[in-house]
């Protein structure tokens, strides 16, 4: 079954405590995206990568940062968190060359205190 | 830049009324259009899509949307709306590099959130 997993789902944290959102996708797609969903605001773009090795900043990159050293894992990283990154976040995966369209993942919700 | 507003935040409608959620997007060159739908506690599913041809497009659960190009708009329409339909909904434009390659982005609108009353 073709799916993008994410974990944890959900996650409480503190200030300043790194932390990790796994991003893993079985369709062999070379577009990776992570985005964050606020009320009112729609879903944000964070990082995105066109492939391995391959990543550049979305709309809202400040206080994250990405790596894509497989195809399939995506990971994003949280150094030091902070409560304006209390969110839902959501990993999205696009084969080149489809019009952009996106397999999102089932979210993961994090609160930082 | 592209962007997409959609002007309504919240819509109410009885189940078994008519339904049309607008989306405006700006965009330079043929935008890729999509709506997405997320149930309460859920996460996106594609309702429909558009790339190119006929401007009326047919989606999932009995949505449909037109593309308008001299309106810039993309309005999702249900002709009956049932009370599983309550959700959130999501235009979105794909995004292209000032080149048309596209890498992968969707640029999404504010939401709209959809109540159903029996």
């Amino acid at each position: 079954e073709a799916q993008v997993t994410q974990n944890p789902r959900y996650l409480i944290t503190v200030t300043g405590k790194k932390l990790t959102v796994t991003c893993s996708q079985n369709m062999n797609h070379e577009y990776m995206s992570w985005y964050r969903q606020d009320p009112g605001l729609g879903l944000r773009q964070i990082y995105y990568s066109m492939n391995v090795e391959v990543t550049d900043k979305g709309d809202v990159p400040e206080g994250y940062k990405v790596s894509r050293k497989e195809k399939r894992n995506f990971p994003l990283i949280l150094e030091s968190p902070s409560p304006n990154q209390t969110s839902l976040y959501f990993c999205a995966t696009s084969r080149q060359g489809s019009y952009n369209e996106q397999f999102f993942g089932p979210g993961t919700r994090l609160t930082v205190l | 830049a592209q962007s997409v507003t959609q002007p309504d935040i919240h819509i109410t409608v009885s189940e078994g009324a008519s339904l049309e959620l607008r989306c405006n997007y700006s965009y330079g060159a043929t935008p890729y259009l999509f709506w997405y739908v997320q149930s309460p506690g859920q996460g996106l599913q594609l309702l429909l899509k558009y790339f190119s041809g006929d401007t009326l497009v047919q989606g999932i659960k009995g949505f449909e949307a037109e593309f308008k190009r001299s309106q810039s708009s993309f309005n999702l329409r249900k002709p009956s709306v049932h009370w599983s339909d309550a959700a959130e909904y999501f235009c979105a434009v794909g995004a292209r590099d000032a080149g048309g390659t596209s890498y992968g982005k969707l640029t999404f609108g504010q939401g709209t959130i959809l109540t159903v009353h029996p």
